[in-house]
């Protein structure tokens, strides 16, 4: 079993849809997560950072973590066809470990 | 743009052969990561330096070194090349030297070995 599953996708939607990602993860020392946006051939972009468990809002983006279930969600509402890219969830215990990230999920948003 | 820099942008170059790949983490930022991304492995973890020293490794062969210079600037340095060490190489950077939770990507190296 793989520390971080992610499906890969893709995953196709109507622009204006509300888009829900997914991972699932074994590690429980793993205390922070974030969500990072790849677009083809470019860096991964820092979209969410959330510490332990909780909600957390930032424009059209929410990332929600379920420590008890080990299991982390991104919405993405209004979607837009620019949003367009793969979605990577990282996390990490905190320690000098590096990020620990699912393989990613791409997303396509048709017009 | 997230202030990390790489150099150079492709790399083409022969089994066997040794390269080096560059990395200019953001103004201020004392930590340094290396991470590999290929299609069947996913982005992995290969080291981390803070402030000139290494801090952890994760799944880095032998055949890979890496360093951080007193300007803070990393290289990685990849020998004895082999066709599957083609992959895109991206350096990341962060403040936090304990939780090293909220990492910078630089634009990536892609490296081809022929």
């Amino acid at each position: 079993q793989k520390e971080v599953e992610q499906d890969p996708g893709p995953l196709s939607v109507p622009e204006g849809a509300i888009v829900s990602l997914n991972c699932t993860y074994s590690n429980s020392a793993f205390q922070y997560f974030m969500w990072y946006r790849q677009y083809s051939r470019k860096g991964p972009e820092l979209l969410m950072y959330t510490y332990s468990s909780g909600n957390k809002e930032d424009g059209r983006f929410t990332a929600q973590v379920d420590k008890s279930s080990k299991y982390i969600s991104l919405f993405i509402r209004d979607s837009q066809p620019s949003d367009s890219a793969t979605y990577l969830c990282a996390m990490t215990s905190g320690g000098a470990d590096g990020l620990t990230f699912g393989k990613g999920t791409h997303l396509i948003i048709q017009p | 743009d997230s202030g990390v820099t790489q150099t150079p942008k492709h790399l083409i170059t022969a089994t066997g052969q040794r390269v080096t790949l560059r990395c200019s983490p953001r103004s201020g930022d004392l930590s340094v990561y290396w991470y590999q991304q290929s299609l069947d492995q996913g982005l992995q973890f290969l080291i981390q330096y803070y402030n000139g020293e290494e801090r952890a490794k994760g799944n880095i062969l032998e055949r890979f070194s890496a360093q951080q210079f007193p300007d803070l600037h990393s290289e990685l340095n990849l020998s004895s090349l082999e066709l599957g060490d083609s992959a895109l190489y991206f350096c990341a950077s962060s403040v936090v030297k304990s939780s090293g939770a909220e990492q910078f990507f630089g634009p990536g190296t892609r490296l081809t070995v022929l």
